[in-house]
């Protein structure tokens, strides 16, 4: 039962231009969501992260959103840079602590 | 942010030995600590849970005799994977949270091999 989703496996972008990864979720008890950049052969790096009490959280480049009806979020980072190639794993938590992961999905900035 | 250092960053070992992964927190106490495993181009998957001096708590489907979690400090945890095989070789990542509704830091990953 994957709780957290990240239907697509990739996205490609042009430099400059607004990069958008989504992410959906089915547990309604989650309140705490984060983003997370990965790096092959690394530890996940802590992006952004919004409370449930939130629909949008913004960080310089990067901004997150919030629908809670819909159960869905979304990463946006504009502009988008070749340095942001990378995975990006959503992540929702409830009062357990536990993280729980979406399969990621992986940037590629096109120069 | 805060900083997680986990050690070996990789590690080779013969089929039926023991692997020690090392998770520490080096500027904050980490009164909960979580392993994950991550198989190639999947998601982290949580192994277990793990607050310091009590007994950790596995997720479904993990077998706690064989990966073998210690919480001694606030500072320190550790996974040992047991009688190694083949099929354990992934990529093991521990995270540490200070308090509850603080958001988690990892560690670098190790990557094990069995051979």
């Amino acid at each position: 039962d994957q709780q957290v989703k990240q239907n697509s496996p990739s996205l490609s972008v042009q430099e400059g231009r607004i990069s958008i990864l989504n992410c959906d979720y089915t547990n309604s008890m989650f309140d705490y969501f984060l983003w997370y950049k990965k790096y092959p052969a690394e530890g996940p790096t802590f992006l952004i992260s919004i409370s449930s009490i939130k629909d949008k959280n913004e960080d310089g480049r990067f901004t997150v959103f919030l629908n809670k009806s819909a159960k869905h979020l979304s990463l946006h980072i504009v502009p988008s840079q070749p340095g942001d190639s990378a995975v990006y794993f959503c992540a929702a938590t409830s009062n357990t602590g536990k993280l729980i992961f979406g399969q990621g999905t992986t940037l590629q900035v096109k120069p | 942010g805060a900083v997680v250092s986990q050690h070996p960053s990789w590690v080779i070992c013969k089929s039926g030995t023991s692997v020690k992964i090392e998770c520490r927190s080096l500027d904050f106490q980490a009164t909960t600590m979580f392993w994950y495993r991550q198989f190639p181009k999947q998601s982290l998957m949580l192994m277990a849970t793990s607050n310091e001096g009590s007994k950790a708590t596995y997720e479904q489907g993990v077998e706690k005799d064989k990966f073998l979690i210690n919480h001694a400090s606030l500072t320190l945890s550790t996974l040992t994977v047991t009688s190694a095989h083949p099929e354990d070789s992934s990529f093991y990542i521990c995270s540490a949270r200070q308090e509850l509704g603080t958001e988690a830091f990892f560690g670098q990953g190790t990557r094990l091999t069995v051979v």
